[in-house]
């Protein structure tokens, strides 16, 4: 069964800069586009960013343009979101979701990690 | 941007009876050419990720038990569970891929009455 792991999260000030980290096993990892979704803490399901098989196309949702950087390293089966000039609403539980092989930008997502918390707060 | 909403919002249901979530969709998010209805369900159960039940409006995951079924299409759909057992506890989400950027409705809280 395919298994996906974050990692990165934690406790960050307004304007701070945060890593996270989605370590794939499990399924081939290069041929499925990607996504990150996040749920504030009581809240609902947000799609925040994708990005497709070979790193070329990435999309966001409009309150992170510009400050969130989604990527990933096929050679290591890993995705990642670069989240800068952080903000309290920011504040959430960070999933990485796969969207089924051979699907396109906007798509369901089939497998999901167990998320990883950032807290933006002073 | 196509927004999603569910109703109700929450609803407590004796084991074993019905229990009927209806989520709502700004506009169609069903291609009349392929006959597609790009909407998904998901399961989320306290301290977990979601998990994906239905797909294209009415087709079930593997392994997803067959009390789950979805119907609907242009902007209307239904989640049921026909017999509610213990385990389906949980908050349900309504998503649509029609178009992006991917939209999910706000959440219904399943609970035993």
């Amino acid at each position: 069964e395919e298994e996906l792991v974050e990692s990165g999260g934690g406790l960050v000030q307004p304007g701070g800069s945060l890593s996270l980290s989605c370590a794939a096993s499990t399924f081939t990892f290069y041929t499925y586009w990607m996504s990150w979704v996040r749920q504030a803490p009581g809240k609902g399901l947000e799609w925040v960013a994708n990005i497709n098989q070979d790193g070329s196309d990435k999309y966001y949702v409009d309150s992170v343009k510009g400050r969130f950087t989604i990527s990933r390293d096929n050679a290591k089966n890993s995705l990642f979101l670069q989240m800068n000039s952080l903000r309290a609403e920011d504040t959430a539980v960070y999933y990485c979701a796969r969207a089924p092989y051979d699907s396109g930008r906007s798509y369901f997502f089939d497998s999901w990690g167990q998320g990883t918390l950032v807290t933006v707060s002073s | 941007d196509i927004v999603m909403t569910q109703s109700p919002d929450s609803l407590a249901v004796s084991l074993g009876e019905r229990a009927t979530i209806n989520c709502k969709s700004s506009q169609s998010v069903s291609y009349n050419s392929n006959n597609k209805n790009y909407l998904a369900w998901y399961q989320q159960k306290p301290g977990q990720p979601p998990k994906l039940l239905i797909h294209w409006a009415s087709t079930r995951e593997s392994g997803v038990p067959d009390r789950f079924s979805g119907s609907g299409s242009g902007t209307d759909f239904t989640l049921t569970i026909s017999s509610l057992q213990a385990e389906d506890v949980a908050v349900y989400y309504c998503q649509q891929y029609y178009t992006p950027p991917i939209s999910f409705g706000p959440g219904t809280k399943v609970d035993i009455k």
